[in-house]
């Protein structure tokens, strides 16, 4: 089984509707992440939490909010989608206790706002 | 705030031979993680490589290998007898010893040609 799930994994989705993406994760990982990427751009970060109780904003965080449930779930909200956040989102996971901090995804929603 | 530049979109590469990728990135920090991460077309992200700012030695895995110039601040990828199977995206990415966020290229889009 994967370490970093996400659901969907492929959504369409009406201009103004309420969407959740959610990650979980089994690697007992501390920190949680969530990206978007877009041609070109390449990964831009939405929204992180270290902890159940931290959050904090990215680069691109409006138009989205995120809630950390419990330690392992992580989940991303669009409160009225419009067309510009018809993206590939990712949610990642590392560990503050390993040295290196790599990031670990999952293997994305494909979104699309219509 | 940093910023990670790799200038080839799109390259190509005969199989079995060799090919380079580009990154340069813009910090004032002296110490980092830096790291390329291959993007199949089954959209999961794959860490390929990493390497940590301090170690002078050039990081290697297999068929994969850096040349990291700490003072050009470049970080380039060089993969060696390249197989179908490295067909995919390759997004290079830094991160500061004390950061919270890694900082993505744009990617650059390998094929490896038959």
């Amino acid at each position: 089984d994967a370490d970093v799930t996400q659901t969907p994994r492929n959504r369409i989705t009406k201009t103004g509707k309420r969407i959740m993406l959610e990650c979980s994760q089994t690697k007992g990982h501390d920190r949680m992440y969530w990206y978007r990427q877009d041609p070109g751009l390449g990964l831009r970060l939405i929204y992180y939490s270290f902890d159940v109780k931290d959050i904090n904003k990215g680069e691109i965080s409006d138009g989205y909010s995120v809630s950390r449930q419990a330690q392992a779930k992580f989940s991303l909200s669009l409160e009225s989608a419009i067309p510009n956040q018809t993206a590939l989102y990712f949610c990642a996971t590392s560990d503050s206790d390993r040295f290196s901090y790599e990031q670990y995804f999952g293997p994305g929603t494909r979104l699309t706002v219509t | 705030a940093q910023t990670v530049t790799q200038s080839q979109p799109e390259m190509s590469v005969q199989e079995a031979e060799t090919v380079t990728l580009s990154c340069t990135y813009d910090t004032s920090e002296n110490n980092y993680y830096l790291f390329w991460y291959k993007q199949p077309p089954s959209r999961q992200m794959i860490l390929v490589i990493r390497q940590e700012a301090y170690k002078q030695q050039n990081a290697t895995e297999n068929r994969f290998s850096v040349n990291f110039q700490k003072a050009a601040k470049s970080f380039s990828l060089k993969i060696s007898d390249s197989q179908l199977g490295d067909t995919a995206m390759y997004f290079c990415a830094f991160m500061k010893y004390s950061g919270n966020q890694f900082y993505f290229g744009t990617g650059t889009s390998l094929t490896v040609i038959p």
